[in-house]
């Protein structure tokens, strides 16, 4: 099993949808990161978080620690949102991010 | 600047070839890192710098040779590398490495190799 787990693996939507994406995690961390990767493209980071919710534009990242769980919401999707989705943990005493399988998202007009 | 450069964008290579992939930063990052990511994979982690010494090395096969220069600027030699070689070849920078907190990880846009 792995220790950062993604759900869907797949994803797709009509633009205007409100999507969520999941991340579980079985280690002990210190941060929470949420990026995304365009097809072909490098990747971008768009939360680090520890704990609560942040939000950025149409973006919002929760996490749950007690849970060991985060979801990250898009609000009005539209196709250029289209993307993989990747959750990496910053695990205790450790210099090494370890990361999720990653979610592909599609939004269709 | 919040930008980390990679060049070139596209590199195709023999087996036989020597080539280096360079990576920038000017945020004034002292932690660098080189993951390999294949297709539809998450990023693995190849080599960790801090410093500009070498913290990590993920048991890297020796046809992969890091290089730190300097504060700003990551090398990657390659040299007589195999075809399953081939992958993006992404870099990093954040503001230190793991040292009680976690720091953001800013990565480039990639270098795309391929080896024939």
């Amino acid at each position: 099993k792995n220790e950062v787990e993604q759900s869907p693996q797949n994803l797709t939507a009509q633009e205007g949808e409100f999507i969520t994406i999941n991340c579980s995690y079985s280690v002990g961390i210190s941060a929470l990161h949420w990026l995304q990767q365009h097809p072909g493209g490098g990747i971008v980071s768009l939360f680090m978080l520890s704990s609560g919710k942040k939000k950025h534009g149409r973006l919002i990242a929760t996490i749950n620690i007690q849970e060991k769980h985060s979801s990250l919401h898009i609000t009005a999707s539209h196709p250029r949102d289209s993307a993989v989705y990747i959750c990496a943990v910053d695990g205790d005493n450790t210099d090494k991010l370890i990361f999720g399988t990653g979610t592909r998202l599609q939004v269709f007009p | 600047d919040t930008e980390v450069t990679q060049t070139p964008k596209h590199l195709v290579m023999g087996m036989t070839n020597k080539k280096s992939l360079k990576c920038e930063q000017h945020m004034g990052h002292r932690a660098m890192y080189w993951y390999k990511q294949k297709a539809k994979k998450p990023p693995e982690l190849m080599f960790v710098y801090s410093y500009e010494k070498l913290s990590i090395n993920e048991s890297v096969p020796s046809r992969f040779s890091p290089e730190c220069p300097n504060s700003s600027l990551l090398n990657l030699h390659l040299h007589a590398l195999q075809p399953e070689d081939s992958a993006l070849y992404l870099c990093a920078s954040s503001q230190e490495i793991w040292t009680g907190g976690a720091y953001e990880q800013y990565f480039g846009p990639g270098t795309r190799l391929t080896v024939t």
